[in-house]
């Protein structure tokens, strides 16, 4: 069975940057897995911010990137807003079928 | 703009089949895939399947031999049929659309369905 493996947790101070990670159990992470990434607050829908690694909705803030990092998916957030303490979700493709990241818990502190 | 609206029973008798559609309104139906995902109350997402517009499906190995999804492109609806449901399948569902050059980009505001005698 694959796993997608996400930090449970990270804590980032207003106006910092943070690195949040998307592991595959099946190996390194590229391109082909099409990553995508979502953030979700309490009671809401998940809100797409990243798909196909890099690309951006037209609603994404500026703040948000995606990349690879050493073998993972990445969310980069650089000067972090108290509006983005959320969960943050990826999800990955495996040849016909998805799968989400366990959820990473960002605290904005 | 395109939306999306979950609707169908909020409660299921466990061994029984849960089925909820999906409208979309604002858009075409057509070129894009049309997703199922569920969360389990304080829990992480989990992708059910979708159904490409014309048909062609593609499911969550864990549940593929329980999941149906169909598409009626003259009602803009899809639908999700789960067979024999446990407690386990209380969950919030939600429906998405998919495609290649844009992610999941639409989502509905999702339903929950409690599965309870």
């Amino acid at each position: 069975q694959t796993v997608v493996t996400q930090e449970p947790s990270l804590t980032v101070s207003p106006g910092g940057t943070v690195t949040l990670t998307c592991a595959s159990s099946t190996g390194s992470v590229t391109i082909g897995y099409y990553p995508n990434w979502f953030q979700q607050k309490p009671g809401q829908a998940p809100r797409p911010l990243i798909y196909s690694t890099t690309n951006k909705h037209s609603w994404t803030p500026a703040r948000f990137s995606g990349s690879l990092l050493g073998g993972k998916a990445a969310l980069t957030l650089s000067g972090v807003q108290p509006e983005d303490e959320a969960e943050y979700y990826c999800l990955l493709y495996y040849g016909g079928a998805w799968v989400f990241g366990g959820g990473t818990k960002l605290t904005v502190l | 703009q395109v939306q999306l609206q979950e609707s169908g029973p909020g409660l299921v008798k466990p061994s029984e089949t849960l089925s909820l559609t999906c409208t979309v309104s604002g858009g075409s139906i057509s070129s894009y895939y049309w997703s199922w995902i569920r969360q389990p109350p304080g829990k992480g997402l989990e992708w059910i399947g979708y159904i490409y517009y014309s048909g062609s499906t593609d499911y969550n190995p864990s549940l593929k031999s329980r999941s149906t999804i169909s598409v009626d492109t003259s009602k803009t609806q899809f639908s999700l049929k789960l067979r024999s449901v446990t407690a386990a399948d209380t969950a919030v569902y939600y429906c998405a659309r998919f495609r290649w050059a844009g992610g999941h980009d639409y989502w509905g505001q999702g339903t929950l369905v409690t599965v309870s005698s």
